[in-house]
């Protein structure tokens, strides 16, 4: 089955700074991407996604690429704010009618 | 926050006893997903239905069983054969299982077995 390894576990940055994100996976088939946020004490909520023919996608200041080749996704958000501190998980998911696989999580802090 | 519900918010059992979880979808959605997260885990994936009378086990299901005799519910038994049932429970709902559909979470039952 897929594998989505997450890196790195914890993050700290300054208000302002960007932040990266990194996942691998494992399933060369996999073809869905979706990055999810969690901020303390709520629910997991979709923040964007990308499919395996699109190689970067841009959503304000948030932003992910692809690259099909390595096997690996990235999130980048840009000029931070403490609001987005946040644990945020990575997915992939694999053709057929088959359930997300999500990484491990990393846990994001925005220093004001 | 609505659309998807999972009660109670906390729930406390002794070892021994099992425990069913609760989740509801208004969202008429036919996939439905429960998931484990433990700290420095991720969410990892216990059961899923496609759809009605039908569910496939997910990578941790031992221990674990699930309904889905209707659209709307899908309920979680967590059985005394889970040996560390201690953990945060998340319910989802999408519109199908598979690519490119978001899922919806709720607002999860944090269990805790003594």
């Amino acid at each position: 089955g897929e594998n989505v390894e997450q890196h790195p576990s914890t993050l700290s940055v300054q208000e302002g700074d960007s932040a990266v994100i990194k996942c691998t996976y494992s399933d060369s088939a996999s073809n869905y991407f979706p990055w999810y946020k969690q901020e303390l004490g709520k629910r997991p909520q979709l923040i964007i996604d990308i499919r395996s023919n699109v190689g970067e996608k841009k959503d304000q200041r948030i932003a992910v690429t692809l690259n099909k080749t390595a096997k690996h996704f990235s999130l980048h958000i840009t000029e931070t704010q403490p609001e987005d501190s946040a644990v945020y998980f990575c997915a992939a998911s694999p053709t057929g009618r088959r359930a997300l696989t999500f990484g491990s999580g990393t846990r994001l802090q925005v220093q004001p | 926050d609505g659309g998807i519900t999972q009660s109670p918010k906390y729930l406390f059992r002794k070892e021994g006893q099992n425990v069913t979880l609760s989740c509801e979808q208004n969202l008429n959605h036919d996939a439905m997903y429960w998931y484990r997260q433990d700290p420095g885990q991720g969410l990892r994936l216990i059961y899923y239905s496609q759809i009605v009378n039908d569910f496939q086990k997910g990578d941790i299901a031992e221990g674990y069983s699930v309904s889905r005799e209707k659209k709307e519910s899908f309920p979680l038994t967590v059985t005394s054969a889970q040996k560390n049932p201690t953990a945060f429970y998340l319910c989802a709902s999408s519109i199908s299982v598979g690519q490119n559909y978001e899922q919806y979470f709720g607002p999860g039952t944090r269990l805790t077995v003594t």
